[in-house]
C-alpha cells in the first residue's frame, strides 16, 4: 500500500501566526518527501524537500519536519503571509517505481 | 521562459472527439511526466518517459489514451473519443534525472472540459 494522506482539507490562519500543515503516509519504505505549493489554475510549484535521512529541513519560512515512526510530516510556515494561500500538496516517489504520489491537498488561507 | 509550457491552457471538447495536448519541458530534462488533476484530488500519475522512452503507464490510462516523446524533448498527450469523465486538468512535469532524489517542475496544465 502506498499513499500519502492529507487529512485536513483546508486551513485558516491569521497573517504573521504559524500555518501547520500535515502529511501522514502508509508506507516505511517511502524516503523522500516533497511539498508542493499550488495556486489556482497553475501548476504545482516545488516548495520543500525532506529525505528520511533527516528530521527537519529548513528554508526562510518553511522548515518540514520528518518523523518516521509515526510516518508523519509536516509543514511550518513562520510568518504566514496573505500571499502564502494557496493549495498545499505532500508527495512521495513510490519505492518501487519513479512516480510521484500525492496528498489531495490542503487549502490554506492566510488572512489579513 | 525556460519553464515546462503547455498548450493549450484551455480546450472545450464535445464527447466522442479528439483531443490532443503538447508539453515542451525544461530543455535539458530528460524525463517527461503526465498527471491528471481533478477537484478535490491530488495530481494523479498517468505515464513518463525517460528520453524517448516509455517507462511506465498507470491504470488509469485507458486505451483510449496515448502519449508519445519521439525525439525525446516534447511530448504529446491524445484522448480519443472523449468521454465527460475526462474533464480534469493535464499536468505536464519534467526532471533532470541522475539517480537519486528527484524533483518535478510542472507546466501551468491543459483544462479539458467535455460537454
Amino acid at each position: 500500500d502506498q499513499q500519502v494522506k492529507q487529512n485536513s482539507p483546508s486551513l485558516s490562519v491569521q497573517e504573521g501566526r504559524i500555518s501547520i500543515l500535515n502529511c501522514d503516509y502508509t508506507n516505511s519504505m517511502f524516503d523522500y518527501f516533497l511539498w508542493y505549493k499550488k495556486y489556482p489554475a497553475e501548476g504545482p510549484t516545488f516548495l520543500i524537500s525532506i529525505s528520511s535521512i533527516k528530521d527537519k529541513n529548513e528554508d526562510g519560512r518553511f522548515t518540514v519536519f520528518l518523523n518516521k515512526s509515526a510516518k508523519h510530516l509536516s509543514l511550518h510556515i513562520v510568518p504566514s503571509q496573505p500571499g502564502d494561500s494557496a493549495v498545499y500538496f505532500c508527495a512521495a516517489p513510490s519505492y518501487n517505481t519513479d512516480k510521484l504520489i500525492f496528498g489531495t491537498g490542503t487549502r490554506l488561507q492566510v488572512f489579513p | 521562459d525556460t519553464g515546462v509550457s503547455q498548450d493549450p491552457r484551455h480546450k472545450i471538447t464535445k464527447r466522442g472527439q479528439n483531443v490532443t495536448f503538447r508539453c515542451d519541458p525544461i530543455s535539458e530534462h530528460n524525463r517527461l511526466y503526465w498527471y491528471r488533476q481533478t477537484l478535490g484530488q491530488g495530481p494523479e500519475f498517468l505515464t513518463y518517459f525517460q528520453n524517448e522512452a516509455q517507462l511506465e503507464k498507470s491504470r488509469l490510462l485507458s486505451d483510449r489514451f496515448s502519449a508519445e516523446r519521439p525525439k525525446g524533448s516534447f511530448s504529446t498527450l491524445e484522448i480519443q473519443r472523449t468521454e465527460q469523465g475526462d474533464s480534469a486538468m493535464y499536468l505536464c512535469a519534467s526532471s533532470l534525472f541522475r539517480g537519486g532524489d528527484e524533483k518535478l517542475f510542472f507546466g501551468s496544465g491543459t483544462q479539458l472540459s467535455v460537454l
